[in-house]
């Protein structure tokens, strides 16, 4: 089947620095992505749509300015998220969408930890 | 405004015990009603995709139905490898992106 890859799959860093994660489709071309954040035992929050060649959609109460998103290319889009506190640590996770259907695919998560 | 309930919020299924998982919906206009399984710490993987009323899928041991309010996943004598948490999301007509329920957790006893 269809194959989201995220990296890395765990990260820590240091509050206050920035950490970018990646999002590839690995065997279809993907004009639109979307990011999502999940707290434990939570269900999947939209942060915001990724589409190539256009600027990031964003869901109410989401910063753009913290949760940078650059679509650069039909296959891969990253999420930035940028002077990192501890309330960032979380599992993000994207989706992709591909061109040639409308089947929505997830990458296998990111977890993310500032300390 | 949209709305997408699962229920119950966990279910524990003894191996063998089959059982159905509920996600009613209410929204403005549907383009499809995905299901997905999440295992623990990992990303979610696809399921079924319904786009109309009266339509089913399956895909082994799961069945899933769609009717214009909710949809049904069914789960038929379940093996212990099926214990995940099972969302359900719904895909508006004017938009890809995806509104999900708050899942179902199953677990199947040996």
């Amino acid at each position: 089947g269809a194959v989201v890859s995220q990296h890395p799959s765990r990260v820590i860093c240091k509050s206050g620095t920035s950490v970018k994660i990646e999002c590839r489709s690995l065997d279809f071309q993907a004009t639109t992505m979307f990011w999502y954040r999940q707290f434990p035992k939570q269900s999947l929050m939209l942060m915001a749509t990724s589409n190539e060649g256009s600027k990031a959609t964003y869901e109410q109460g989401v910063e753009k300015d913290k949760f940078l998103i650059n679509h650069a290319s039909l296959t891969l889009s990253t999420l930035t998220v940028t002077s990192a506190h501890p309330e960032d640590s979380s599992f993000y996770i994207c989706s992709a969408v591909p061109n040639s259907g409308n089947t929505i695919y997830f990458g296998e998560g990111s977890w993310l930890t500032v300390v | 405004e949209d709305q997408v309930t699962q229920s119950p919020e966990a279910l524990r299924l003894q191996e063998g015990e089959s059982s159905s998982l509920n996600c009613s919906y209410t929204v403005s206009g549907l383009r499809g009603l995905f299901w997905y399984r999440q295992d623990p710490g990992k990303g979610p993987e696809f399921l079924f995709t319904l786009y109309s009323a009266g339509e089913e899928k399956e895909k082994e041991r799961l069945k899933a139905t769609l009717t214009k309010k909710e949809s049904f996943l069914h789960i038929t004598a379940p093996k212990p490898e099926d214990s995940a948490t099972y969302l359900c999301a719904v895909q508006l007509a004017n938009d890809y992106k995806l509104s999900f329920g708050a899942g179902t957790t199953v677990t199947v006893r040996a």
